[in-house]
């Protein structure tokens, strides 16, 4: 099936940095979806992008869908310790039958 | 809270057993997927349903099943079960049928197999 591949892996931030991290696609999708999850929890949806070059905030977080609808970013903005865990973008692959998911970005807010 | 409702939260049980795990969806939505955290793993696709029938298919084991019901909760049966299926088990719901649109996920349940 269709892969996300997302960047980085992990990242080490101080309190109060920004952070961006992104998801790349070989296909088209047409919507983009990003997730936080903290350790034993479920996901939980952040954001969800509908359309080519969409610029969407929620808070501290700003994502955008890629204009060539085959990647999307994530930014948080002045991050603090409670912005700890693993972040996953997703998209309908499949004929949108699925939802699949990157492999995720772990991220550690150090004080 | 998503609204998403599975139980149990954890389960603990022996290689060759068979568990059932179950899942409530949001209230009108019609969808269920069900996937698989393996420890420092992502989100692996088992199997979607919507509106009661099956409509996709990820990398789900011949040894796991999953159905739903006409009140729309959904099950996971895992049998003949190995020391590697341990793993967290989350469901998602959907309005539609789908994956375009945003999922909700449960709290997930942790399954270990001694």
């Amino acid at each position: 099936g269709q892969q996300l591949n997302q960047s980085p892996q992990s990242m080490f931030i101080q309190e109060g940095e920004d952070v961006s991290m992104n998801c790349t696609s070989s296909s088209i999708f047409n919507t983009w979806l990003w997730y936080k999850q903290d350790p034993g929890e479920g996901p939980v949806l952040l954001i969800a992008l509908y359309k080519a070059g969409e610029l969407t905030s929620n808070g501290r977080l700003t994502a955008q869908f890629g204009i060539t609808r085959k990647d999307s970013f994530l930014n948080i903005s002045a991050s603090i310790p409670s912005d700890v865990g693993i972040y996953f973008c997703a998209g309908p692959s499949g004929s949108a039958r699925q939802l699949t998911f990157g492999s995720g970005t772990q991220l550690t807010v150090l004080p | 809270d998503s609204g998403v409702t599975q139980t149990p939260k954890h389960l603990i049980t022996a290689t060759g057993q068979r568990v059932t795990l179950r899942c409530s969806p949001r209230s009108g939505d019609l969808s269920v997927y069900w996937y698989q955290q393996s420890l420092d793993q992502g989100l692996q696709f088992l199997i979607q349903y919507y509106n009661g029938e099956e409509r996709a298919k990820g990398n789900i084991l011949e040894r796991f099943s999953a159905q739903q019901f006409p009140d729309l909760h959904s099950e996971l049966n895992l049998s003949s079960l190995e020391l590697g299926d341990s793993a967290l088990y989350f469901c998602a719901s959907i309005r539609g049928p789908w994956g375009n649109t945003e999922a909700f996920f449960g709290q997930g349940t942790r399954l270990t197999v001694v």
